[in-house]
């Protein structure tokens, strides 16, 4: 079955070191996205990618990187710049404009 | 910029009883509007969506919506809730026509089901 893995599902880091979420997927979607969930905010958009060794800032993206090496691969690194890291973050691509998201289950990060 | 507003951030219904989750949006073009449903600890799934034709969607888990233009609105009905339908419920919106977008999602409505 296709869909969007994300490791790992809980990650645990120490403030100050940068940490990297895996995201991959085998829909062979070319458009991909990083989310960042908080309770009472919604889901608010880091970066996206819409072809592979292209992406752009979303509204939050401060504090974050990404590459697209491959079309599979999204991952996100969270950077010791980033001030409030602890969060779920979630990864989902798209087919075509306007094709509904499909997420991968998220990965919660904590940071102490 | 396009705007989602989803009011109520719970909701509480009986096992039984209507759902009615209400969203509004804000977009300076025709837009297209989804419903997704977040279980806890878990990605999003789409429960339908609206572009273009028939205003009235039918998706998963038999919930549905209705896009009326004229009130800016696409709220989220089920006739009568399920205990598994207890989850958070996301509205987003996309306008239509511009290349690949950047989903703006609300900020959620939590739905309870009590027995």
């Amino acid at each position: 079955d296709g869909g969007i893995t994300q490791s790992p599902k809980y990650l645990f880091r120490k403030e100050g070191q940068n940490v990297t979420l895996s995201c991959e997927q085998n829909l062979n979607h070319d458009a991909m996205y990083w989310y960042r969930q908080d309770p009472g905010q919604g889901l608010r958009l880091i970066y996206y990618s819409q072809i592979v060794n292209d992406f752009q800032k979303g509204d939050i993206a401060e504090g974050y990187s990404v590459s697209r090496e491959k079309k599979e691969s999204f991952p996100l690194t969270v950077t010791s710049a980033q001030k409030n890291p602890t969060a779920f973050y979630l990864c989902a691509s798209s087919r075509a404009p306007g094709s509904p998201l499909h997420f991968g289950n998220g990965t919660r990060l904590t940071v102490t | 910029a396009q705007s989602v507003t989803q009011l109520g951030s719970h909701v509480s219904v009986s096992e039984g009883a209507l759902v009615l989750l209400r969203c509004n949006y804000s977009s300076s073009v025709p837009p297209y509007l989804f419903w997704y449903v977040q279980y806890p600890n878990q990605g999003l799934q789409l429960l339908l969506k609206y572009t273009t034709g028939a205003t009235l969607v039918k998706g998963i888990n038999g919930f549905e919506a209705e896009f009326k233009k004229s009130e800016t609105s696409f709220h989220l009905t089920k006739p009568s809730a399920h205990m598994s339908d207890a989850a958070e419920y996301f509205c987003a919106v996309s306008p239509e026509g511009t290349g690949f977008q950047k989903l703006v999602f609300g900020t959620g409505t939590r739905l309870l089901v009590s027995p």
